[in-house]
């Protein structure tokens, strides 16, 4: 099982420019999360969903949107990438209840110049 | 509003020293309580929980918490640090209020363990 991924592991946008982030999971999983973290901040929920189909607001949703077409995937876009949104974004996953740990992919570093 | 905060943003121990890292919470009900690790450029990895029953929880690689309910406390710890434990270390709460899935994270702890 390969767990959870993250593409792309790197870049670098210019202001204004738009992006995809992609994130997918084989552990069929209900649950998926988007974080971002910034030094000193920890991790900060952008967007999650809790089913195909779903999804739902998180901490600091401006400027993002999400979308979850099928149950391993989930997708974050950007628009129109700003400065602020430099940053390591984290992708999750967890099965359906309260008490279940999450399972995270190993980041993409996005420069926003 | 359901909270977790990590008091210390690094702690220093010397190798085979015990080491806590500590962790507090604020939640309106039983708390769902984890703690994970992240080592350099690595996603979190999730080393423990706590859902109910006994309050010391044993996790992996030799890490265990102690849930008190008095002190609305969650420390993790282990008996003798290995250099390798070096890491930033997250405590998260489960948000289960509104109907909402959401984890609630600290802001890390890094512990640096000395040789």
């Amino acid at each position: 099982n390969a767990g959870v991924t993250q593409t792309p592991k790197f870049r670098v946008l210019k202001t204004g420019q738009s992006m995809t982030l992609l994130c997918a999971q084989d552990m069929n999983h209900e649950y998926m999360y988007w974080y971002r973290q910034d030094p000193g901040m920890g991790l900060r929920l952008i967007h999650y969903s809790v089913g195909e189909g779903t999804t739902a607001k998180g901490e600091v949703p401006d400027g993002y949107n999400v979308s979850r077409l099928k149950k391993q995937n989930f997708l974050l876009g950007l628009e129109s990438a700003a400065p602020s949104q430099t940053s390591v974004y984290f992708c999750a996953s967890s099965r359906s209840g309260a008490y279940n740990e999450q399972f995270f992919g190993p980041g993409t570093r996005l420069t926003v110049l | 509003a359901q909270s977790v905060a990590q008091p210390e943003d690094q702690v220093k121990v010397a190798e085979g020293n015990p080491l806590t890292v500590k962790c507090t919470y604020s939640v309106s009900g039983n708390p769902y309580l984890f703690w994970y690790v992240q080592y350099p450029n690595r996603g979190l990895q999730f080393l423990l929980k706590y859902i109910t029953g006994d309050n010391l929880v044993k996790g992996s690689y030799g890490f265990e918490a102690e849930f008190n309910k008095s002190q609305t406390s969650f420390h993790l710890k282990k008996p003798s640090a290995l250099v390798s434990d070096s890491a930033l270390y997250f405590c998260a709460v489960r948000d289960l209020t509104s109907g909402t899935y959401k984890y609630i994270f600290g802001t890390g702890t890094r512990l640096k363990v000395l040789a």
